[in-house]
């Protein structure tokens, strides 16, 4: 079974510092990769979606990048602002979970002003 | 990107009665949709699979008598906790896919989510 580890669980960084975020999977059978944000009492948006062919996906500030033999992803957030506050959370997909998503337990992060 | 209506948002319920939250794909058709539980600070955890017109498929652990899933068109899917306790309270998410796109290659989408509180 696909097991997903988010490191750190929670991160505090001034406005403008670039965000960091890390997501680890142990089924290298892996086939894609989704990061989502999640906003407090609120439900998921989408990110970014990796497929397992990609080693990299971009949109705006945000880039991810996916190593399957490593096992491991990242997020990468440019000059974060304090509206990018929120829990990120990052889910694996494999080719039998037929639509399934395993879920990190995701970091919490605040950018102060 | 595509979207996903969950509803009610907020729901507070008698402990004994049952609530049914929905969930409605509302510019695709998804022949599958997700149902997940998330307690305070944790992760997603999957509850059941939801197949339009047949039996949903429940995780382990998970009672099907307590939480109904019912699939009844290509756009919605309902979940009704069952003689709802204290313990059910929660945040519900529900989550589908673009049936003609297929499950592989494109990304998930989730509703709002519903918190449940059961006084």
């Amino acid at each position: 079974k696909q097991e997903v580890t988010q490191i750190p669980a929670a991160l505090s960084v001034p406005e403008g510092e670039n965000l960091v975020l890390n997501c680890s999977f142990t089924d290298s059978a892996i086939y894609n990769l989704q990061w989502f944000r999640q906003d407090p009492g609120k439900g998921l948006t989408s990110l970014l979606l990796i497929q397992s062919s990609q080693r990299e996906q971009t949109s705006g500030r945000l880039n991810a990048s996916l190593d399957k033999s490593s096992g491991r992803s990242t997020l990468y957030i440019a000059a974060s602002q304090p509206g990018d506050s929120a829990t990120y959370l990052c889910a694996g997909l494999t080719t039998d979970s037929w639509g399934k998503l395993q879920f990190g337990a995701g970091t919490q992060v605040v950018v102060t002003p | 990107g595509a979207v996903v209506s969950q509803h009610p948002s907020r729901v507070i319920c008698k402990s004994g009665t049952s609530v049914k939250i929905e969930c409605r794909s509302l510019d695709f058709q998804a022949t599958t949709m997700f149902w997940y539980r998330q307690f305070p600070k944790k992760s997603l955890m999957l509850m059941a699979t939801s197949n339009e017109g047949s039996k949903a498929t429940y995780e382990q652990g998970v009672e099907k008598d307590k939480f109904l899933i019912n699939h009844a068109s290509l756009t919605l899917s309902t979940l009704t906790v069952t003689s709802a306790h204290p313990e059910d309270s929660s945040f519900y998410i529900c989550s589908a896919r673009d049936r003609d796109r297929g499950w592989l290659n494109t990304e998930a989408f989730f509703g709002q989510g519903t918190r449940l509180t059961v006084v």
